[in-house]
């Protein structure tokens, strides 16, 4: 069974511009989370959307978007980037079996905002 | 307020020997626990996990104990392997709606195994 894809792995973007990451979640999977990494903060959570629909949101601000197609691939959109939107930026799909939750994390983009 | 700690940022074991990883939430809420591998410019590789009605749950090599009174759960790894250096994290959830989880990470702990 393939892993969690995310596209594409490295991104240069200026400031001021907008951004759109791409994830794809292992078959069979309907939760997809998005996480932020950086490393003064670490991993923090931005959203995790479930059949189309979003679950739960962390901390961001609005500039911070996304959505979850009906194939369950989602979307993670940043506008106006800023510096400090520099960081690794995770997906995650996860499934729940038996009493145990899994959640198993995609490569990563590298997003650096110059 | 950090909700789950990991307090050592490092911890160096000897090859064979047992690797004890700790971590203590404060949210009495959370029901879903996980513990992550974490190799530089890589995403984390799930390892373990552990529901809030367990203790123990084992794979292979891997152990997670739950402590509910103490808040605390601990990752075992034994024997401990030279590829098992990395950065470790573990993870606390809570169950909001139809298995909906909100993942909280700790900061983390860098695992050294000596030859």
């Amino acid at each position: 069974k393939a892993g969690v894809t995310q596209t594409p792995r490295y991104l240069i973007k200026t400031r001021g511009q907008q951004v759109t990451l791409s994830c794809s979640p292992i078959s069979g999977h309907r939760s997809v989370s998005w996480y932020q990494q950086t490393p003064g903060q670490g991993l923090q959570f931005l959203f995790e959307y479930f059949s189309e629909t979003q679950r739960n949101k962390g901390n961001f601000p609005g500039r911070f978007s996304g959505r979850q197609f009906s194939n369950s691939r989602s979307e993670m959109n940043v506008s106006t980037l800023e510096l400090g939107d520099s960081a690794l930026y995770l997906c995650a799909s996860s499934v729940i079996s038996g009493t145990l939750y899994e959640q198993y994390f995609g490569p990563g983009t590298r997003l650096t905002v110059t | 307020d950090q909700q789950v700690k990991q307090n050592s940022p490092s911890l160096s074991v000897q090859e064979g020997r047992i690797s004890i990883l700790n971590c203590d939430y404060t949210n009495s809420m959370f029901d879903y626990f996980l513990w992550y591998k974490k190799y530089p410019a890589e995403g984390p590789t799930f390892l373990i996990s552990i529901s809030s009605i367990k203790d123990k749950n084992e794979d292979g090599r891997f152990t997670v104990f739950l402590n509910k009174s103490a808040k605390h759960l601990s990752l075992h790894i034994v024997p401990s392997q030279p590829g098992d250096s990395a950065v470790y994290f573990c993870a606390a959830g809570r169950t909001i709606i139809q298995g909906a989880q909100k993942l909280v990470f700790g900061q983390g702990t860098r695992l050294t195994i000596n030859p």
